[in-house]
């Protein structure tokens, strides 16, 4: 069956230290996507990409890096930059930005910075 | 510019109706969609309703959309406690903007 993964599922990192988030998905979508989540705070978006070797900066783009070598790749790197990583992030996927079949997402992984 | 407000919180005893209301800033916006979160899991597409529609169901949902208004809702008939979730609204544009998420709403079912 075609879909999204992300792993792993919890991540736990000591402060300082760099930390890359995994999504593969392997439903042939163009578009790739990194959300995070706070409480009360809804999505946000991080990074986006809508074709190979592209990607573009979202709402919250720093302290984050990412990379599209691969259309079935999307890696998230949080660094030490990030001043707040602790949260759920999520990534999802789509045929391309804006169609009627809406995001594919995947179960997310949570962050926990100590 | 873009923006998707949702009321935080609804509470509703099992059996009644549920409806979760959106209101949206952009009247450029193609379709729209509703989302459901179920605790530690990722979003899972519920229903959408394109630009130029008015209602769309389907079984216990049914999406309104008042365009004058900018006004979005979600009617979920015979709530059940397998319905309590987080619900978020969306809206897309067209070309290659990424969707916008409202904040979400917590639906909460009263056995």
């Amino acid at each position: 069956d075609g879909g999204i993964t992300q792993s792993p599922k919890y991540l736990f990192r000591k402060e300082g230290q760099n930390v890359t988030l995994s999504c593969e998905q392997n439903l042939n979508h163009d578009a790739m996507y990194w959300y995070r989540q706070d409480p009360g705070q809804g999505l946000r978006l991080i990074y986006y990409s809508q074709i190979v070797n592209d990607f573009q900066k979202g709402d919250i783009a720093e302290g984050y890096s990412v990379s599209r070598e691969k259309k079935e790749s999307f890696p998230l790197t949080v660094t030490s930059a990030q001043k707040n990583p602790t949260a759920f992030y999520l990534c999802a996927s789509s045929p391309q930005t804006g169609t009627k079949n809406g995001y594919t997402f995947g179960s997310g992984t949570r962050l926990t910075v100590v | 510019g873009e923006d998707v407000e949702q009321s935080l919180f609804l509470s509703v005893r099992e059996g009644d109706s549920s409806v979760i209301n959106c209101t949206y800033t952009d009247s450029s916006s193609t379709y729209l969609y509703w989302y459901k979160q179920e605790p530690g899991a990722g979003l899972q597409l519920l229903t959408y309703i394109f630009s130029n529609m008015d209602m769309k169901q389907d079984q216990r949902l049914t999406v309104l959309l008042n365009k004058k208004d900018k006004h979005l809702s979600l009617r979920i008939a015979d709530t059940q406690t397998g319905d309590s979730a987080i619900y978020f609204c969306a809206e897309s544009f067209s070309g290659n903007t990424p969707l916008v998420f409202g904040k979400g709403t917590r639906l909460s079912v009263i056995a």
